[in-house]
């Protein structure tokens, strides 16, 4: 079974700070996908950043990069000069090739003034 | 607005009925999802279409649970004989794929969920 997990429910971070979330998964597929979203409060998931596991390279999308160590089965999201509007849930993701998507239980961040 | 729509935005329901969300993709978007995500929970994948055909179905859709999408463009989900812990915040979201390629290369646009209460 595929399982993700979010081991920090709550974290807060400075305004202008740099703030990093964790996630680790389990499977015994060599082939998959991960992801974080972003769910600020009453408002639509959005897509923050993806990375491919036979990829090296960890991706980077402006102020969100992720650290990602496969034999660790960990996959990190930074974010550097936190700004408000980076207050949200995340929520790190999962699928492989059997087209189905896990997500972990989420982290809620706060970034502070 | 070309996004991704739910209606309703919430439905409180009594045990036993049946309930039916819609959801409307954008427009030119062949894939659409759905998922269930209850308070303090990731959303949980529950199925996905590719244009009119049903793919991949989640254990968690029980027999009480159907999806359509009958022309490929919105799609409906139905609760039958609800029960309390139906209740959660069913989210769609839909996604425009390259021809063949796999789901990872889709990025998925949500809609603003659907809250069911079952009473």
């Amino acid at each position: 079974a595929q399982t993700v997990t979010q081991s920090q429910p709550e974290m807060s971070v400075q305004e202008a700070e740099t703030v990093t979330l964790s996630c680790t998964y389990d499977t015994s597929e060599s082939n998959y996908y991960l992801f974080w979203y972003k769910q600020p409060p009453s408002r639509q998931m959005i897509l923050v950043i993806r990375q491919e596991a036979y990829k090296q390279q960890n991706a980077t999308e402006n102020r969100f990069s992720v650290n990602f160590q496969k034999a660790a089965k960990s996959f990190s999201l930074k974010i550097s000069d936190s700004q408000l509007g980076d207050t949200a849930m995340y929520f790190c993701a999962f699928i492989y090739t059997g087209n189905q998507f896990y997500f972990g239980t989420g982290t809620s961040l706060t970034v502070i003034p | 607005d070309t996004g991704v729509s739910q209606d309703p935005r919430h439905k409180i329901t009594k045990r036993g009925q049946n309930v039916t969300f819609r959801c409307d993709p954008i427009s030119e978007h062949n894939r659409l999802y759905w998922y269930r995500q209850t308070l303090g929970q990731g959303p949980e994948f529950l199925t996905y279409f590719q244009n009119e055909a049903q793919l991949e179905k989640s254990r968690l859709l029980s027999d009480r649970f159907s999806a359509e999408r009958p022309k490929g463009s919105f799609s409906t989900l139905e609760i039958q004989r609800t029960e309390q812990g139906d209740s959660a915040m069913y989210l769609c979201a839909s996604s425009s794929s390259l021809a063949g390629g796999h789901l990872s290369t889709d990025t998925q646009y949500f809609g603003p969920g659907t809250r069911l209460t079952v009473l």
